[in-house]
């Protein structure tokens, strides 16, 4: 079974552009959530979707928006960026429903970015 | 807020020894808590689950501990290895939603 993929692994961008990152959950999962990862902040949770729609959101400015297609896969935009936006941004599938979840997430290896 | 606290400093320990790694949570009360390990430029991998009316989950050579009342949990790997050496990160939960610490670094020496 193929595990999570995200891609691109790495990209550049300068201040000002935008950015889409794209996430493939495990075959039958439906919960797709996002993290952004930086070493004086940790994880910190973006948003989840299930069944395409948005069903958790963090404390991120709306510069930061994702969206879920039917067939489960993820994408998360960032606009303007920003010097700060400079993380690793992790996608996270699940196959839990809503009524409960306390199943472990399964990682994809991240989407490292650098804003210059 | 929710605030998850996990040991910033790397613990080092020697080859054999027993791993112990806390994480503490204040203005939280999860009904789960999971531990993932995270090696470098990696994405973080499941460990373990255990549950608030749980106390101890075990797993080969590792263990989890649930306190509720100190609102503390301890993970802890017996007979280390320097293959355990990553980060390892906390993440209480309730409902769908999961809080992540900030990880402990465990450096396994020889």
């Amino acid at each position: 079974k193929a595990g999570v993929t995200q891609t691109p692994r790495y990209l550049i961008k300068t201040r000002g552009q935008q950015v889409t990152l794209s996430c493939s959950p495990i075959s039958g999962h439906r919960s797709v959530s996002w993290y952004q990862q930086t070493p004086g902040q940790g994880l910190q949770f973006l948003f989840e979707y299930f069944s395409e729609t948005q069903r958790n959101k963090g404390n991120f400015p709306g510069r930061f928006s994702g969206r879920q297609f039917s067939n489960s896969r993820s994408e998360m935009n960032v606009s303007t960026l920003e010097l700060g936006d400079s993380a690793l941004y992790l996608c996270a599938s699940s196959p839990q429903g809503q009524t409960a979840n306390t199943g472990e997430l399964f990682f994809g290896e991240g989407s490292r970015l650098t804003v210059l | 807020s929710q605030k998850i606290e996990q040991n910033s400093e790397a613990l080092n320990i020697q080859e054999g020894k027993t791993a112990t790694l806390t994480c503490n949570y204040t203005n939280y009360s999860p009904a789960y808590l999971q531990w993932y390990r995270q090696d470098p430029g990696r994405g973080p991998v499941f460990l373990l689950l255990i549950r608030e009316n749980e106390k101890e989950k075990r797993k080969e050579r590792l263990k989890v501990t649930f306190d509720t009342t100190l609102k503390q949990s301890l993970f802890h790997i017996t007979a280390s290895q320097p293959a355990d050496s990553a980060t390892y990160l906390c993440a209480p939960g309730r409902g769908n939603k999961l809080t992540f610490g900030t990880g402990t670094q465990l450096k396994v020496e020889l």
